[in-house]
């Protein structure tokens, strides 16, 4: 089945600066991949999410890439700000096979520092 | 329109005791998962249903839980025996499996084991 791998694990960043998390997966036949984001207390909310007919996807000041090739993704925050520290999870599924199951990395605590 | 509910919200149960949590779903959205999140972790998979397939049940971690899907919409996940380790939140999420693959996340029951 399905494994997806995230790293790292915590991350901290000055406010401005840019934060890149990264996923691998071991399914080739995984096609979508999405990104969900979870702040304090909250629901996991998906922010963006990438399918495998492209190689990135933009919005705002996110944005994911995929390398199918090598079987990894990863989000891209720019500019960051406080408001984006959070709890960020990638995911990776094939939504229309028998084991439609989406799998979700262990998350990231991203930390933006005012 | 309306999104995925679950209650109860909080419930604080003693040790030994049975304990069911139920989810509804998003009208028409024929996926539906079961998570678990304890404090600072990641999401655990915990059992999967899709349509009038088979569950997925492999992420259930004893044989105290389980869960039923009635009339492919509203979840009962139940604890049977709970022990302090059950304490946790319990997220049910759903989608649909055409179309737009976003999980939409209930907002969790949090369950804590005296």
């Amino acid at each position: 089945g399905e494994n997806v791998e995230q790293h790292p694990s915590t991350l901290s960043v000055q406010e401005g600066d840019s934060a890149v998390i990264k996923c691998t997966y071991s399914d080739s036949a995984s096609n979508y991949f999405p990104w969900y984001k979870q702040e304090l207390g909250k629901r996991p909310q998906l922010i963006i999410d990438i399918r495998s007919n492209v190689g990135e996807k933009k919005d705002q000041r996110i944005a994911v890439t995929l390398n199918k090739t090598a079987k990894h993704f990863s989000l891209h925050i720019t500019e960051t700000q406080p408001e984006d520290s959070a709890v960020y999870f990638c995911a990776a599924t094939h939504p229309t096979s028998n084991t439609g199951k989406l799998i979700f990395g262990q998350g990231t605590t991203l930390q933006v520092k005012p | 329109g309306a999104g995925v509910s679950q209650s109860p919200s909080n419930k604080v149960t003693e040790k030994g005791k049975d304990v069911e949590l139920r989810c509804d779903p998003i009208s028409g959205h024929t996926a539906l998962y079961w998570y678990r999140q304890s404090l600072g972790q990641g999401l655990e998979f915990l059992i999967y249903f899709q349509g009038n397939s088979a569950p997925d049940k492999s992420g259930l971690p004893s044989d105290r839980f389980s869960a039923e899907r009635t009339g492919g919409s509203v979840s009962t996940l139940t604890i049977q025996r709970t022990q302090q380790e059950d304490s946790a939140v319990y997220l049910c999420a759903s989608y649909q499996t055409s179309g737009f693959y976003e999980q939409y996340f209930g907002p969790g029951t949090r369950l804590t084991v005296t």
